[in-house]
């Protein structure tokens, strides 16, 4: 079975502090993506990454920025925490050309004070 | 814009049928996928539908039509264990690649 662990279930930060929100999947997949999870909104992309060192924005990408040193291992950084960061974020990776298939990790609730 | 619209709130008994609906307007259309989310949970992948049709696994069954935007998720013999949010999501180009967009998400109350 395919599992994408999350650093932290919950974290509690402050406005200003520089956070880092940790993925990993062991199945050796290329793609790598980060997402927000708010009420009524769904799932949106804010950073995807097809392989090493490699990442494109997606959707809602401001206030935010990733890093993808090894394959397995796919950041999540807010260099400024705000409250309207406020939220869920989901990790997701798939394997091959795809996007299709993403297996999801359990989620980090966040909370800036 | 890319928007997909599906219901926010679905009810129903157990043993019943229920069809969430998903309707999307895109710019670039590969597939359309769907997920389920229980309270806590991670999203979990249901199905794919790349082509226009019925896709049928167990209980659960998928429908596309390319040409009508539009896709169902029809779940059967429903149990209470399917209350949960079920998000239908479209693989779109994107700068090359492609991504997942995904809609607001039903909530499904399954009864006894």
């Amino acid at each position: 079975d395919v599992k994408v662990t999350q650093s932290s279930r919950y974290l509690v930060k402050r406005t200003g502090e520089k956070v880092f929100l940790e993925c990993v999947q062991d199945m050796d997949h290329e793609n790598m993506f980060w997402y927000r999870q708010d009420p009524g909104l769904g799932l949106r992309l804010i950073y995807f990454s097809y392989d090493v060192k490699m990442k494109e924005k997606g959707d809602i990408p401001e206030g935010y920025s990733v890093s993808r040193e090894k394959k397995e291992r796919f950041s999540l950084i807010l260099e400024s925490a705000s409250t309207n960061q406020t939220s869920m974020y989901l990790c997701a990776s798939s394997g091959g050309t795809s996007a299709d298939t993403q297996y999801f990790g359990p989620g980090t609730r966040l909370t800036v004070l | 814009g890319q928007s997909l619209e599906q219901p926010s709130e679905v009810t129903a008994v157990e043993g019943a049928i229920v069809q969430i609906n998903c309707t999307y307007q895109t710019s670039g259309f590969y597939g359309l996928s769907w997920y389920q989310q229980h309270d806590g949970g991670a999203p979990t992948f249901l199905s794919y539908n790349g082509l226009d049709g019925l896709e049928e696994t167990g209980r659960f069954s998928s429908f596309l039509s390319r040409s009508d935007s539009y896709g169902y998720l029809l779940l059967q013999e429903l149990q209470m264990k399917d209350s949960a949010s079920y998000f239908c999501a479209v693989r779109a180009p994107s700068g090359g690649y492609n991504k997942l967009i995904f809609g607001a998400g039903t909530r499904l109350a399954v009864h006894p």
